[in-house]
């Protein structure tokens, strides 16, 4: 596709129930991160992949998160039992090298997952 | 602690006209700041990127500045649009292992016809 895609748009769950949210990332972009965006905020940081592995998951708030990339390409972040503050956009960007957030490549953002925990 | 604190939090112009955006850091030791504006509803679009040595940097009628002395950069906006109505969002990025980047809360900007 032409640029990083997200789905689904929007969730609405349950608290407590399980949910996971994918991103496609540019094609060939080594690089993809997630970010979550409340109501009013800017966008913080949750984790890093350089091609499959995660290079930093240090902004996952606590272990009911967990994201993969088992081939490069795709990602999904899962939260388990989620809770009412876990309500947010998640954002999902991908860029072209893996030289870290602190590389000067443009990153491209997804639309976003808007998730409700009701 | 990183910090990344953006005025005005928001602002009303007239189409035409100009503004100017700011962003104030303590993030250190610097790697890069860059300015993103975020339509409603979208993802974050960059804007322009600058590392230590830049001080200017022009994307059509934005125009961001950089003082890594004062750890001051602002956001120009020329002859405005009614579609530069979004949020404008400066993040800083660290230098030297942490790829954790700071960003700001963003400037609501709402043009006017």
């Amino acid at each position: 596709g032409a640029g990083v895609s997200q789905t689904p748009s929007n969730k609405v769950t349950e608290k407590g129930k399980y949910v996971e949210l994918r991103c496609d990332p540019i094609s060939g972009h080594t690089a993809l991160y997630w970010y979550r965006q409340s109501l009013g905020q800017g966008p913080e940081f949750l984790i890093y992949f350089q091609g499959t592995g995660a290079a930093d998951d240090s902004g996952l708030p606590n272990d009911r998160f967990f994201a993969v990339r088992p081939e490069g390409s795709v990602s999904t972040l899962k939260i388990q039992r989620t809770e009412r503050g876990d309500s947010a956009v998640y954002l999902c960007a991908s860029s072209l090298r893996a030289g870290g957030l602190t590389s000067t490549d443009t990153q491209y953002f997804g639309p976003g997952t808007r998730l409700t925990v009701l | 602690k990183n910090q990344v604190e953006q005025s005005p939090q928001s602002l009303i112009i007239l189409e035409g006209k100009n503004c100017t955006l700011q962003c104030n850091y303590t993030v250190s030791p610097f790697s890069n700041l860059r300015w993103y504006k975020q339509d409603t509803g979208r993802g974050p679009v960059s804007l322009t990127i600058m590392t230590f040595s830049e001080n200017t940097k022009s994307n059509g009628r934005y125009t961001a500045t950089l003082d890594a002395d004062t750890k001051q950069s602002s956001l120009h906006i020329t002859a405005s649009q009614l579609s530069d109505s979004a949020s404008y969002i400066c993040v800083v990025s660290e230098s030297g292992g942490s790829y954790i980047p700071t960003f700001g809360r963003g400037t609501s900007l709402i043009v006017h016809p």
